[in-house]
């Protein structure tokens, strides 16, 4: 099973900081996901990377796909405490078992 | 709204009874992911259903079974529970043209007592 490993695991930073967070794996991914989970809530897709270098940008939050498209980042421009919740990156497994996978997931709590 | 419907949201139960978790995907959407999310826990890949065929299986127990059905809705049933299978469970959709993004449901959250 392909992995994909994220870091930090938690990240306590005050409004109008910047941060990033990455996703990591030694096998390559046809595309990633990264989504937001807010508590008891399922889940939400933020944005999908394709290409190898990308780069999408939505808002104050910035998306990265490595080159060689095994991992990502996702940086925060002056994180706000909406901003505050679970980050998670997701991608679909290309070794032929059609396991949709997540990241371990980087828990983000903004401070006002 | 993602679309994708979860029923019931709440259940709770005792230790030894069987449990049935419903989801209905967004309207056109062929696949069906099932995923446990516990407590501070990252989500786990269990099963996945794509037009009523399964295509894919995670480290699903051989106590919880699902399956799809003709008009696409799906039902993940849990039985023999254990106190460990208190968790959140979540449905998820995708369709045809972008089969890499799923549409969460907003869960089941499953406690044993």
């Amino acid at each position: 099973t392909q992995l994909l490993e994220q870091s930090p695991q938690f990240l306590s930073i005050q409004e109008g900081e910047n941060l990033t967070v990455y996703c990591n794996s030694s096998s390559v991914f046809s595309s990633l996901q990264w989504y937001r989970q807010e508590p008891g809530e399922g889940p939400v897709l933020l944005v999908t990377v394709v290409t190898g270098g990308e780069v999408k940008k939505l808002k104050r939050l910035t998306f990265q796909f490595g080159d060689a498209r095994k991992d990502s980042s996702l940086h925060i421009t002056a994180a706000q405490p909406g901003d505050t919740g679970l980050y998670l990156c997701a991608g679909a497994e290309t070794s032929g078992t059609y396991k949709y996978i997540f990241g371990t997931g980087t828990r983000l709590k903004v401070l006002a | 709204d993602s679309g994708v419907t979860q029923t019931p949201k709440h259940l709770i139960t005792a230790t030894g009874q069987r449990v049935t978790l419903r989801c209905s995907p967004r309207s056109g959407d062929l696949s069906v992911y099932w995923y446990q999310q516990s407590l501070d826990q990252g989500l786990q890949f269990l099963i996945q259903y794509y037009n009523g065929e399964e295509r894919a299986k995670g480290n699903i127990l051989e106590r919880f079974s699902a399956q799809q059905f003709p008009d696409l809705h799906s039902e993940l049933n849990l039985s023999s529970l254990e106190l460990g299978d208190s968790a959140l469970y979540f449905c998820a959709s995708s369709g045809p043209h972008r089969a890499d993004e799923a549409f969460f449901g907003q869960g089941t959250r499953l406690t044993v007592v």
